[in-house]
């Protein structure tokens, strides 16, 4: 069985430049996770889906970034514009429920210059 | 203020010995933990899990406790292997009030040949 596949696995962008990042869970899976991770730390939640909706948002800068989940499957995260404290890398994850433990992609690693 | 800590930002443990990781947490509504292994430019790999009802889960070389009165957990491998040279991330969750994964800094475990 397929994991989490995600793409590009590495972009680097000038600042103020738009980066769009793309996630394909699990299949099956309904709960969807956007994370973020900095050098030297664990990941940190930005968004979680379930199946189409964004349950848990609370930690996405709304001013610049932006996710989808169209038709409960695939996912896109977007940064516009992007600013040199975005370099990180982005972890999509999913899960077959909430309360279940979620399996990562191998991230995309995100460098502002 | 980190919910999960992980005071020891690396270890090294010499091939066939045990290796013992900590992670401590303030939140006492935390009543599920798992622990996740990275290697490098890859995402983190879901290793073992327990909840909050049981001190100890076992599962071949990885074992981890849970000390609720301490608010700590361990993860013990047993015997190392360097294949197990990687950074492992302690992850815990407040699953009956509905709260997401929150996850420690990692440990980066070298285990020597």
């Amino acid at each position: 069985e397929a994991g989490v596949v995600q793409s590009p696995r590495y972009k680097i962008i000038e600042k103020k430049q738009p980066v769009a990042f793309w996630c394909n869970p699990i299949s099956g899976h309904n709960t969807l996770y956007w994370y973020r991770q900095n050098l030297g730390q664990g990941p940190e939640l930005l968004i979680r889906y379930e199946n189409e909706e964004a349950v848990d948002d609370s930690q996405l800068p709304k001013d610049r970034f932006s996710a989808e989940r169209l038709k409960g499957v695939d996912s896109t995260l977007k940064i516009q514009p992007a600013e040199l404290g975005d370099s990180a890398v982005y972890l999509c994850a999913s899960s077959s429920s909430r309360n279940s433990e979620a399996f990562f992609g191998q991230g995309t690693r995100l460098t502002v210059v | 203020d980190q919910q999960v800590k992980q005071n020891s930002p690396s270890l090294s443990v010499q091939e066939g010995r045990i290796s013992i990781l900590n992670c401590d947490y303030t939140n006492s509504m935390f009543d599920y933990f798992l622990w996740y292994k990275k290697y490098p430019a890859e995402g983190p790999t879901f290793l073992i899990s327990i909840s909050s009802i049981k001190d100890k889960n076992e599962d071949g070389r990885f074992t981890v406790f849970l000390n609720k009165s301490a608010k700590h957990l361990s993860l013990h491998i047993v015997p190392s292997q360097p294949g197990d040279s990687a950074v492992y991330f302690c992850a815990a969750s407040a699953r009956n009030y509905g709260q997401n994964f929150v996850f420690g800094p990692g440990t980066r475990l070298s285990v020597l040949p």
